[in-house]
């Protein structure tokens, strides 16, 4: 069984880029929810995708933005960055939209905005 | 709206000795509740969860917890704790049946001393 994998691991950007990070989600899984790990903080939830729609979204900007697509895996889209979008950000697949919390994490994508 | 407060930032103990550590939540309904363990440079994986019925949750690795809904408290305990057991520690709330983010403490980091 393949785990939840991301990608780019490690990525450095300035100011005004664009980023988009990748997930593929768990075998079996259909929700995909993605969340923000600032430094020495907990995640905070940016939005999730079941069955390729937004199924719900935290108190984030409109510039973030996200895809699922049919095999369930995800994309996250971060455009005009700023400084204080430096942060892990993590992706975690669920069955069920994730309604028993129990969510399955990568490993995450380190963000750096200079 | 649902918040989560872990009470300690950093908890050192020593290797073998019992730790507790400290989670209080505020929801004006129903949650659920969970516990995350993040080691180093890697991402989250379920502790254990309480949903409904025995107030108190075994989980993985000798972890246990507590739910007491007139304190709105969820600790997590282990009565005897490895050198392996290093890693920050996250209490979430998913609220309600129909619930589908789950809102994160701050983390408490422990450090397991020889």
């Amino acid at each position: 069984e393949t785990g939840v994998t991301q990608s780019p691991t490690h990525l450095i950007k300035t100011r005004g880029q664009q980023v988009t990070l990748r997930c593929s989600s768990q075998s079996g899984h259909n929700t995909v929810s993605w969340y923000q790990q600032a430094l020495g903080q907990g995640p905070q939830f940016i939005f999730q995708y079941y069955r390729e729609e937004e199924n719900g979204r935290g108190n984030f900007p409109p510039r973030f933005s996200g895809l699922q697509f049919p095999n369930y895996s995800s994309e996250l889209n971060v455009n005009a960055l700023e400084l204080d979008d430096s942060a892990l950000y993590l992706c975690a697949s669920s069955s069920t939209g994730g309604r028993t919390g129990e969510l399955f994490f990568g490993e995450g994508s380190r963000l750096t905005v200079l | 709206a649902q918040s989560v407060t872990q009470l300690d930032s950093q908890v050192p103990v020593f290797e073998e000795a019992p730790v507790e550590l400290r989670c209080n939540y505020s929801s004006s309904v129903s949650v659920y509740l969970f516990w995350y363990v993040q080691y180093p440079n890697q991402g989250l994986q379920l502790l254990l969860k309480y949903l409904s019925g025995s107030t108190l949750v075994k989980g993985i690795n000798g972890f246990e917890a507590e739910f007491n809904k007139s304190q709105t408290s969820f600790h997590l305990r282990k009565p005897s704790v490895h050198i392996s057991d290093t890693a920050e520690y996250f209490c979430a709330v998913l609220e309600g049946a129909a619930g589908n983010k789950l809102t994160f403490g701050g983390g408490t980091r422990v450090l397991v001393k020889p």
